[in-house]
């Protein structure tokens, strides 16, 4: 069953620890993004990236990192320097974007909620 | 580039009732347009893609978008509604730069009164 996993669901820390978000895929998609979602607003992007080994900062990177080492995997670490960091994280996949056609879908998992306080 | 603006942030209908949810977009580009909707808690359903073909895209649980170029817009429809269409529903545009795929709008809660 072909899908997006993130995992945990829910997860709560303290200020000034960094914490990862996992996303695993199994649709064989050569890129993955991460987006962030607050109350009463849209996604916003955080990372991206097209192909393993290679990522690229979206609109809000800042207080954010990412690796990408593996095709099915795209981590996202919460670091301390991340001002706001409570919010809800929902990761993406989609075939590659491939010269400038990029009609593909994203395919979204479930999301995590974290919470810092 | 790109934006999305969904005109009402807020959407209340009967059950049973037509649904109207309007989006406009801007794009330097010849886009993509999407729909998507989201449940409380949950990751974004894809609803519907319109991607160059027909300009009346059918989706699924009976949702449709028409692409009307000469008014910017792709505004979701569907002749009645159902309890469980209850959601927040997002418009999204993808111009085709290749850098970076979707811009979000902010979306709509869709309520449905019994």
């Amino acid at each position: 069953d072909g899908g997006i996993t993130q995992s945990p669901k829910y997860l709560f820390r303290k200020e000034g620890q960094n914490v990862t978000l996992s996303c695993e895929q199994n649709l064989n998609h050569d890129a993955m993004y991460w987006y962030r979602q607050d109350p009463g607003q849209g996604l916003r992007l955080i990372y991206y990236s097209q192909i393993v080994n290679d990522f690229q900062k979206g609109d809000i990177a800042e207080g954010y990192s990412v690796s990408r080492e593996k095709k099915e995997s795209f981590p996202l670490t919460v670091t301390s320097a991340q001002k706001n960091p409570t919010a809800f994280y929902l990761c993406a996949s989609s075939q590659r974007l491939v010269g400038t056609s990029s009609s593909y879908e994203q395919y979204f998992g479930p999301g995590t909620r974290l919470t810092v306080t | 580039a790109q934006s999305v603006t969904q005109l009402d942030s807020h959407v209340s209908v009967s059950e049973g009732t037509p649904v109207l949810l309007r989006c406009n977009y801007s794009s330097s580009y010849s886009p993509s347009l999407f729909w998507y909707v989201q449940h409380p808690n949950k990751g974004l359903q894809l609803l519907l893609k319109y991607t160059s073909a027909a300009t009346l895209v059918k989706g699924i649980n009976g949702f449709e978008a028409e692409f009307k170029k000469s008014e910017t817009s792709f505004h979701l429809t569907k002749p009645s509604a159902h309890m469980s269409d209850a959601a927040e529903y997002f418009c999204v545009v993808s111009d085709g730069t290749g850098r970076r795929a979707l811009t979000f709008g902010s979306g709509t809660r869709l309520q449905v009164q019994p």
